[in-house]
C-alpha cells in the first residue's frame, strides 16, 4: 500500500491559471517532506523542502504548505506557464535515507 | 541547489551486452547514493542505496548480480546492467546525499538527469 497519495493524478489547466497538488501521507515518523518537479524524461528537481516546524515555504511561483496533523501538504502553483507543464512528485523522508514516493500529479498547462 | 551529473542521458544496447551509468555529485561530497528505476508514468522505486567505500545494499527483488554498483569515491557512483534484456529498458535515476554530521542525518537528496536505456 502507498503510504504517499497524491491527487488529482492529472491536471490540466489553462495557462496563467493558479492551481492546487495534494499529497496526503500516513508515513511515521516524520522527518521532511519535499516536492519535486520532474519533466518528461529528466530526473526530478527539488522545488521545496519542509520539515515539521514548516507551515509553508515558498520558491518562486510555487507555495507548499504542510499540516503535520493532519499529515497533508499542498503545492499550489500561481500563474502557470507552458512550462509549469510536468510531474509533481511529493517525497515524505522518514529517515533521511528512507523516502517514499507519492505517484506523482502530471500537470499539463494549455495555451 | 547542489549538482549531480548522469551520463549517458540515452543509451541503446544489444541484447546480452552490459552498459554502465556514471553518477557524479560535481560539488560536494556524496557519502551516500541512490539508485533507482522509472517505468513510464509510474514513480521512482528504489533499487539499492551504495555508501562510499562499502558494498550498496539492494532492495529485494533487485538482483545484485545483474545491477552491479560501485562507489569507490566520494564523488562518483556507477551502475552496470549487466547481460541486458529488453525487460531491463527503463529510466535509471541516481540521486546524492552527504552526511551532516551536526545534525547526524543525510542532507537533502539531489538527483541525476536520467538515463534512457533500451535494449534491443
Amino acid at each position: 500500500k502507498n503510504q504517499v497519495e497524491q491527487s488529482p493524478q492529472s491536471l490540466i489547466i489553462l495557462e496563467g491559471k493558479n492551481c492546487t497538488l495534494q499529497c496526503n501521507y500516513t508515513v511515521s515518523p516524520f522527518s521532511n517532506l519535499r516536492w519535486y518537479k520532474q519533466d518528461t524524461g529528466r530526473g526530478p528537481v527539488s522545488l521545496t523542502i519542509m520539515t515539521f516546524s514548516e507551515n509553508t515555504k515558498s520558491n518562486g511561483r510555487y507555495t507548499a504548505t504542510l499540516d503535520a496533523d493532519t499529515k497533508q501538504s499542498s503545492l499550489h502553483i500561481t500563474a502557470s506557464q507552458l512550462s509549469d507543464s510536468a510531474s509533481y512528485i511529493c517525497v515524505v523522508s522518514v529517515k533521511a535515507n528512507n523516502l517514499f514516493f507519492g505517484t506523482g500529479t502530471r500537470l499539463t498547462v494549455i495555451p | 541547489g547542489a549538482v549531480v551529473s548522469q551520463h549517458p542521458s540515452r543509451v541503446i544496447c544489444k541484447s546480452g551486452t552490459s552498459v554502465k551509468i556514471e553518477c557524479r555529485s560535481l560539488d560536494f561530497q556524496a557519502t551516500t547514493m541512490f539508485w533507482y528505476r522509472q517505468f513510464p508514468k509510474q514513480s521512482l522505486m528504489l533499487m539499492a542505496t551504495s555508501n562510499e567505500g562499502s558494498k550498496a545494499t539492494y532492495e529485494q527483488g533487485v538482483e545484485k548480480d545483474k545491477f552491479l554498483i560501485n562507489h569507490a569515491s566520494l564523488t562518483l557512483s556507477t551502475l552496470t546492467v549487466t547481460s541486458a534484456h529488453p525487460e531491463d529498458s527503463s529510466f535509471y535515476i541516481c540521486s546524492a546525499s552527504k552526511y551532516d554530521r551536526g545534525s547526524y542525518r543525510l542532507t537533502e537528496a539531489f538527483f541525476g538527469q536520467g538515463t534512457r536505456l533500451t535494449v534491443v
